[in-house]
């Protein structure tokens, strides 16, 4: 089975373009995370959604972050506009309903802001 | 205001010894945690978690500890190898869904 798909791997940028990240859950799973990675604070949680709806923004930075997700299989993470202390480490991750809590992860995005 | 804290950023030990990696923790409704190892340009993937109603809990040569009235768990690696060299997360569930991310601990075992 395929696992969570994102895209792009790499993104390079400069300030003040928007980027757009991309994520494709787990078949099946109702429930979609996304996470900003630093060296300083870790793994953040940014946003999550269950069955399309986001559920919990609270750590979105700012509102140049949002994020949707259309349907069951594809959702967004954009930045506009984007700024230097931007970059970081993106994951999205997904997990179906029960269960004790267990994430699953997909590659990530690197993205630089020049 | 950390609420998962993993105070060492890095670990190193030799093939064949035991790998401990620490994690603190400051939120008493905490119920639930877990492990994540995480290799180089890939995604976290899961290794072992533990019930707040448990002090233990063991998958072969991994083993997670919890002390509730410390705040306090650890995961125990025995016998370490090459192959566990990573960067290993501690999460805490917070509510239904959420998991809180500690900012991770790099271990290399040498050969």
């Amino acid at each position: 089975d395929a696992g969570v798909i994102q895209s792009p791997r790499h993104e390079v940028t400069e300030m003040g373009q928007e980027v757009t990240l991309r994520c494709k859950p787990i078949s099946g799973h109702d429930y979609l995370f996304w996470y900003r990675q630093t060296m300083m604070r870790g793994l953040e949680l940014l946003i999550y959604f269950n069955n399309n709806v986001p559920i919990d923004d609270s750590g979105m930075p700012e509102d140049r972050f949002s994020a949707k997700m259309p349907n069951a299989s594809f959702s967004t993470l954009k930045i506009q506009p984007s700024e230097p202390r931007d970059s970081a480490v993106y994951f999205c991750a997904s997990r179906p309903t029960g269960g004790q809590g267990e994430q699953f992860f997909g590659p990530g995005t690197r993205l630089t802001v020049l | 205001d950390q609420q998962v804290k993993q105070n060492s950023p890095s670990l190193s030990v030799q093939e064949g010894r035991i790998s401990i990696l620490n994690c603190d923790y400051t939120n008493s409704m905490f119920d639930y945690f877990l492990w994540y190892k995480k290799y180089p340009a890939e995604g976290p993937t899961f290794l072992i978690s533990i019930s707040s109603i448990k002090d233990k809990n063991e998958d072969g040569r991994f083993t997670v500890f919890l002390n509730k009235s410390a705040k306090h768990l650890s995961l125990h690696i025995v016998p370490s190898q090459p192959g566990d060299s990573a960067v290993y997360f501690c999460a805490a569930k917070e509510g239904f869904q959420k998991l809180v991310f500690g900012t991770g601990t790099r271990l290399l075992v040498s050969p």
